[in-house]
């Protein structure tokens, strides 16, 4: 099992380029989420998804798109990158059905610098 | 709004001295309280799950107790390969995990 894997690992954009992240996993799981972690701020949720087809916003939503249209894809998409978006990006995914099994396994991260 | 807040930001120990990390939350229909480690460059490392208060949980140096309002990650004689940063975080009923800004662990040889 490879688990969560997110691709790509690194990316250097340029103010205004967009670009998409893939998030993909292979538990079967049905909850997904990104975050983004900036130092001394922990993770802040951008974006979640209950379920193939449905996404809802997290804390910090703005300048984000998702989409989730296979259960095991979610993408993750910066329409017009600004350098406030530069930021290491996590992809979680949890199974969250019934009692227990709530918990998210975590990706390696994509380290994205805007210049 | 849920909300979680640990403290303290950063802990510096001893090896073998003993202490403990808090996690204050504040979560509408709590469904999970979890504690994750995360090293330099990696993702988080899933540890413990809490499901209710009084509810404990042990692996290896570490221990979660979880109270209404707070859970506590108590570790016990730390070596330095327990130093990386320790964070907490909450599910509730509008299905998101939101996590606590985290406390950077330091063990000292």
């Amino acid at each position: 099992n490879a688990g969560v894997t997110q691709t790509p690992k690194f990316r250097v954009l340029k103010t205004g380029q967009s670009m998409t992240l893939l998030c993909a996993q292979d538990m079967n799981h049905e909850y997904m989420y990104w975050y983004r972690q900036d130092p001394g701020m922990g993770l802040r949720l951008i974006h979640y998804s209950v379920g193939e087809g449905t996404t809802a916003k997290g804390e910090v939503p703005d300048g984000y798109n998702v989409s989730r249209l296979k259960k095991q894809n979610f993408l993750l998409g910066l329409e017009s990158a600004a350098p406030s978006q530069t930021s290491v990006y996590f992809c979680a995914s949890s199974y969250s059905i019934g009692v227990g099994n709530t918990e998210a396994f975590f990706g390696q991260g994509t380290r994205l610098t805007v210049v | 709004e849920d909300q979680v807040t640990q403290s303290p930001e950063a802990l510096r120990l001893q090896e073998g001295e003993s202490s403990s990390l808090n996690c204050s939350y504040t979560v509408s229909g709590l469904r999970g309280l979890f504690w994750y480690r995360q090293d330099p460059g990696k993702g988080p490392e899933f540890l413990f799950t809490l499901y209710s208060a009084g509810e404990e949980k042990e692996k290896e140096r570490l221990k979660a107790t979880l109270t209404k309002k707070e859970s506590f990650l108590h570790i016990t004689a730390p070596k330095p390969e327990d130093s990386a940063t320790y964070l907490c975080a909450g599910l509730g009923s509008a299905s998101k995990i939101i996590f606590g800004s985290g406390t950077r662990l330091s063990i000292r040889p």
